[in-house]
């Protein structure tokens, strides 16, 4: 089953503006990541953070964290037309081993030039 | 050049038939993974592997198979029990102790 539910399914922006994008899960976690997915290709990780962190930078990427609520946000400030791609998050959920995620459905970001 | 491979990146197979899709990684990574991804979903795990010659089950592994006889190699065979094989197959590998995996291309099957 997907842990992570991803909010909005799709989201569209004029280059520079701001890109909130938003992942609920529903048990404990060890982590949380975010990945990019360009149309027809692989993943590319971004970032990860730990349960025990609340918010993590990465150049333009700002993540947190709400372990009480069981959710995630991903900010991409100043986007850019390159930044067009689906977002996933993926967890691994307390007690389970190493590499064992589980995505969410993604979320599709559409930059604007 | 570090990365991970798939090939090929297209595949096209008749009902009825097992097909094998080809995973190598060069980064030393000790285990590997086997993703499904349908459109507009995100991936589900078929398999995953974390040593030589020993590999689990993920949350969809009925109708298919893989092997790991090398660290660098990670094969899935489709076999024609898989009901509705016609998906993106996403291979990925990372450290053993490590939750950041890196992707190959991919290869998108299709049944015909």
């Amino acid at each position: 089953s997907q842990q992570g539910e991803e909010d909005p399914q799709a989201l569209s922006i004029q280059e520079g503006e701001n890109a909130t994008m938003n992942c609920s899960y529903k048990t404990s976690i060890n982590n949380l990541q975010w990945y990019r997915q360009n149309s027809g290709r692989g993943l590319v990780h971004l970032i990860l953070i730990r349960s025990n962190e609340r918010e993590k930078h990465s150049g333009r990427l700002r993540v947190t964290l709400d372990t009480s609520k069981k959710s995630s946000s991903l900010l991409i400030t100043a986007s850019r037309a390159a930044d067009t791609a689906s977002y996933f998050c993926a967890t691994r959920a307390g007690g389970t081993s190493y590499g064992k995620l589980t995505f969410g459905q993604g979320t599709i970001l559409t930059v604007h030039p | 050049d570090g990365g991970i491979t798939q090939s090929p990146k297209y595949l096209f197979r008749k009902e009825g038939q097992n097909v094998t899709l080809s995973c190598e990684q060069n980064l030393n990574h000790d285990a590997m993974y086997w993703y499904r991804q349908d459109p507009g979903q995100g991936l589900r795990l078929i398999y995953y592997s974390q040593i030589v010659n020993d590999f689990q089950k993920g949350d969809i592994a009925e109708g298919y198979s893989v092997s790991r006889e090398k660290k660098e190699s990670f094969p899935l065979t489709v076999t024609s029990a898989q009901k509705n094989p016609t998906a993106f197959y996403l291979c990925a590998s990372s450290i053993l102790t490590g939750d950041t995996q890196y992707f190959g291309p991919g290869t998108r099957l299709t049944v015909l």
